[in-house]
């Protein structure tokens, strides 16, 4: 079975601050998934990450997946406010159609 | 087309009555996930149309959900005889259909049982 771990579970810290949150199996995805799921809203899709070693950048979010495609990390420089969310990483299954979940990271960025 | 769209956005019901769900998905993709979301915890898979065709359902639904797409397009989300442990966030996603799996969700419904 495949499954993908997320940690932390539970991150709080202020305005500015740089974190990192990780998204691990011991499986191999051919693809990774990160979303940002606001209260209230669906989940949204960030990046996807197909190639061991990949690294891909969204303004201050930066993605890697991990070269065996096992991992993925997202790391926030100078967070703000208004990254405050659930992300949520996902992993193309072994069916051709279906995503695995993680469980998530809720982030809360403190003003 | 502006997403994927769920009606309605919140739902509160009495214990043992039926609901009904509406999802609308991106009118270009031709693959239709539903998904159930408690508090916390990621999406937990309910069900896969490819066009009109129902080609996998959770094992761990209880027969008293069913799910239909009709004509391929919009789809709907039954819950018969509801109970509390069905309240939850339910969403629905579309994708592509291409070797791409990336989901486009729309805005779930939120259903309460009470």
């Amino acid at each position: 079975t495949q499954l993908l771990e997320q940690s932390p579970q539970f991150l709080s810290i202020q305005e500015g601050e740089n974190l990192t949150v990780y998204c691990n199996s011991s499986s191999v995805f051919s693809s990774l998934q990160w979303y940002r799921q606001e209260p209230g809203e669906g989940p949204v899709l960030l990046v996807t990450v197909v190639t061991g070693g990949e690294v891909k950048k969204l303004k201050r979010l930066t993605f890697q997946f991990g070269d065996a495609r096992k991992d993925s990390s997202l790391h926030i420089t100078a967070a703000q406010t208004g990254d405050t969310g659930l992300y949520l990483c996902a992993g193309d299954g072994d069916s051709n159609y279906q995503l695995i979940w993680g469980a998530g990271t809720k982030l809360i960025i403190k003003p | 087309d502006t997403g994927v769209s769920q009606d309605p956005r919140h739902k509160i019901t009495k214990r043992g009555q039926n609901v009904t769900f509406r999802c609308d998905p991106i009118s270009e993709h031709n693959r239709l996930y539903w998904y159930r979301q408690t508090l916390g915890q990621g999406p937990e898979f309910l069900t896969y149309f490819q066009n009109e065709a129902q080609l996998e359902k959770s094992r761990l639904l209880s027969d008293r959900f069913s799910a239909e797409r009709p004509k391929g397009s919009f789809s709907t989300l039954e819950i018969q005889r509801t109970e509390q442990g069905d309240s939850a966030m339910y969403l629905c996603a579309s994708t592509p259909g291409t070797a791409g799996t990336e989901a486009f969700f729309g805005q779930g419904t939120r259903l309460t049982v009470v």
